[in-house]
């Protein structure tokens, strides 16, 4: 069956543009992640939804981030107002039900350029 | 808290030798720990996980990885290196009192280079 897609794969932006990131789970998956994947500072998870809700937004960067979840499937991830320390790849993963133990399924990912 | 740490930022074998990958955990609770490959500009890949099963946990390509609770060790083996090996390794650690909401935490990651 598919698996995660993101879209773009690539995103090239200037400083101060807002970009959106787009992530389809897999189909019946109802737990989706956000993680970001740069030089400095590895793989650090973001956000997390359980259905459409995230209860926890701390691990968000700053509240230039934002993050949306709609109908238990897509989700987006905002950035505003990019600065060139945002430039990284951006993953997606999804799991069947958000247990610690599941296997988290991840997407190809979203590579963001912010000159 | 819980913490990853993976000994060795690269690792180089000949092809046909064996592959060690090393990492330590910490976990105030029983983890579920993971083994993930990111080929170049490739996704994440589940190699195999432990979910307080049988300690020694069998994965895909012939990769196999034995946690030790005294040693806080989830070590990755392979008998024979293949070139198709050559990728980056990230050791993960998933806390079960978060549930998922806490989401992965990953290791800096192993570089795997497998010579001719």
């Amino acid at each position: 069956g598919a698996g995660v897609s993101q879209s773009p794969s690539n995103k090239v932006t200037e400083k101060g543009k807002d970009v959106e990131l787009r992530c389809d789970p897999i189909s019946g998956h109802t737990a989706l992640y956000w993680y970001r994947q740069s030089l400095g500072q590895g793989l650090e998870f973001l956000i997390y939804f359980q259905g459409n809700s995230a209860p926890d937004k701390s691990g968000l960067p700053s509240d230039r981030f934002s993050a949306e979840r709609t109908g238990g499937s897509v989700s987006t991830l905002t950035i505003q107002r990019t600065q060139q320390e945002d430039s990284a790849v951006y993953l997606c993963a999804s799991s069947l039900a958000g247990t610690s133990s599941e296997t988290q399924y991840f997407g190809p990912g979203t590579r963001l350029l912010v000159l | 808290a819980q913490s990853v740490t993976q000994l060795d930022s690269h690792v180089s074998v000949s092809e046909g030798t064996p592959v060690l990958l090393r990492c330590n955990y910490s976990s105030s609770y029983s983890p579920s720990l993971f083994w993930y490959v990111q080929h170049p500009n490739k996704g994440l890949q589940l190699l195999l996980k432990y979910t307080s099963a049988a300690t020694l946990v069998k994965g895909i390509n012939g990769f196999e990885a034995e946690f030790k609770k005294s040693e806080t060790s989830f070590h990755l083996t392979k008998p024979s290196a293949h070139m198709s090996d050559a990728a980056e390794y990230f050791c993960v650690v998933s806390d079960p009192l978060g549930g998922g909401a806490d989401g992965l935490t990953f290791g800096k990651g192993t570089h795997l280079i497998i010579q001719p």
